[in-house]
């Protein structure tokens, strides 16, 4: 099957700071991913849509410069969560969709996010 | 707009014995696509079984199985002869049908299934 990967899977930072998170289709083409964000115990919220050379949908509510989104090739997108806040602690999850073919969606491991 | 109603927060069930999680929806359009997944405490996001709005035949994948009824708009998964690795959160979804187009999925609030040995 199609493997979604995330890294890091695991970060601490300090407020303020920013990070990068990177979503990669290993063996398939993507030309959409979507970012989701998940609070503990509650469910997946859609945070944007990253098209390959466009970009980002963001979802209603969803700072755009906050979240900074990227999807610079057919495998990888990023999500940079800019002077982060001890609020931006949480789960983040990325999806990506195959190229052509089949639209099936895949998702990656996720990214734990801690903000000190 | 898009609406995912999963009313069940949490569900204990014995091992063997067979479980339904409830979903039911809210869409205007005719074409969708129903999915679950199952979400173990490594936070992975594991697909179980998809539902098209115009298949006529309930999905069955192994021992899960969506009862769906159009009309009533529910989709409810069905694990048939439960173990103990059942054990995770469940998330009844909906977006566009699988092959169509890149869409975004909408997720219910999820349903945290216990099993006791």
């Amino acid at each position: 099957g199609a493997v979604v990967s995330q890294h890091p899977s695991r970060v601490i930072c300090k407020s303020g700071t920013s990070v990068k998170i990177e979503c990669r289709s290993l063996d398939f083409q993507a030309t959409t991913m979507f970012w989701y964000r998940q609070f503990p115990k509650k469910s997946l919220m859609l945070m944007a849509t990253s098209n390959e050379g466009s970009k980002a949908t963001y979802e209603q509510g969803v700072e755009k410069d906050k979240f900074l989104i990227n999807h610079a090739s057919l495998t990888l997108s990023t999500l940079t969560v800019t002077s982060a806040h001890p609020e931006d602690s949480s789960f983040y999850i990325c999806s990506a969709h195959r190229l052509a073919g089949s639209y099936e969606q895949y998702f990656g491991p996720g990214t734990r996010l801690t903000v000190t | 707009a898009q609406k995912i109603t999963q009313t069940q927060p949490g569900m204990f069930v014995q091992e063997k014995e067979a479980v339904t999680l409830d979903c039911t929806y809210d869409t205007s359009d005719q074409s969708y696509g129903l999915f679950w997944y199952k979400q173990p405490s490594s936070g992975e996001m594991i697909f179980l079984i998809y539902q098209g709005s115009y298949d006529e035949q309930n999905a069955t994948e192994g021992r899960y199985s969506l009862n769906f009824q159009k009309a009533r708009k529910s989709a409810n998964l069905v694990i048939s002869a439960s173990q103990l690795g059942d054990s995770a959160m469940y998330f009844c979804a909906m977006s566009k049908p699988r092959y169509s187009s890149a869409s975004k999925i909408i997720f219910g609030s999820g349903t945290r299934l216990s099993i006791r040995p």
